[in-house]
């Protein structure tokens, strides 16, 4: 998983809660991404950042923060979670150009009662 | 509205029956063409990139190929372990703020 890690792999929580998900990596890459997979989307772009301090929004922001105050850590915080964001979780991480390729997390599965 | 379409969304092989899956697309400034395969329970797993029409990458049983319109991901003599979701993903914008658009993806079984 290209030096990829992300905790928790599975979570379960309850309406209202707040839920911070974990991405780390080891391979110095500039760029780091959050995606959330649900079946009949695919893969959606929650956020992404491009540097330390440094992010943006995706196109299914709504309902999530994230902070990047080290190279390689990037959290996803859900402030008070939702059932609508029962989800797989995934992190990517790409290298300092545009078309480089974004590699892959194993995922977090989040489950919102 | 920029759209990524892939097809069919299921198909089924006997192993050593050669096939393609499709991935159609309509988005402005393509800066390239991705393909992943997926296992359940895990992450995407790169395989190729295209960045022009008329490229084409090969890799084992498999092999992709890009026009202005659509990529075609080919396999040939496929085995059971070639069984995943294969998912098609564009980049596009300009200057840093390129973003993934991903189709649905395309689950492949082989059956021995």
């Amino acid at each position: 998983d290209a030096g990829i890690t992300q905790s928790p792999r599975h979570k379960v929580t309850e309406t209202g809660t707040p839920v911070t998900l974990r991405c780390h990596q080891t391979e110095n890459h500039r760029y780091m991404y959050w995606y959330r997979q649900d079946p009949g989307h695919g893969l959606r772009l929650i956020h992404y950042s491009y540097g330390v301090k440094d992010t943006d929004k995706g196109e299914v922001s709504d309902g999530y923060s994230v902070s990047r105050s080290k190279t390689e850590d990037f959290l996803l915080t859900l402030e008070s979670a939702t059932s609508s964001q029962t989800s797989v979780y995934f992190c990517a991480i790409s290298s300092g150009r545009l078309t480089d390729t974004q590699y892959f997390g194993p995922g977090t599965r989040l489950t919102v009662l | 509205e920029d759209q990524v379409t892939q097809s069919p969304e299921a198909l089924r092989l006997q192993e050593g029956e050669s096939s393609s899956l499709n991935c159609s697309y309509t988005v402005s400034g393509l800066r390239g063409l991705f393909w992943y395969r997926q296992d359940p329970g895990k992450g995407p797993e790169f395989l190729f990139t295209l960045y022009s029409a008329g490229e084409e990458k090969e890799k084992e049983r498999l092999k992709a190929t890009l026009t202005k319109k659509e990529s075609f991901l080919h396999i040939t003599a496929p085995k059971p372990e070639d069984s995943a979701t294969y998912l098609c993903a564009v980049l596009h914008g300009s200057g840093n703020t390129g973003k993934l658009i991903f189709g649905q993806g395309t689950t492949l079984q082989v059956k021995p």
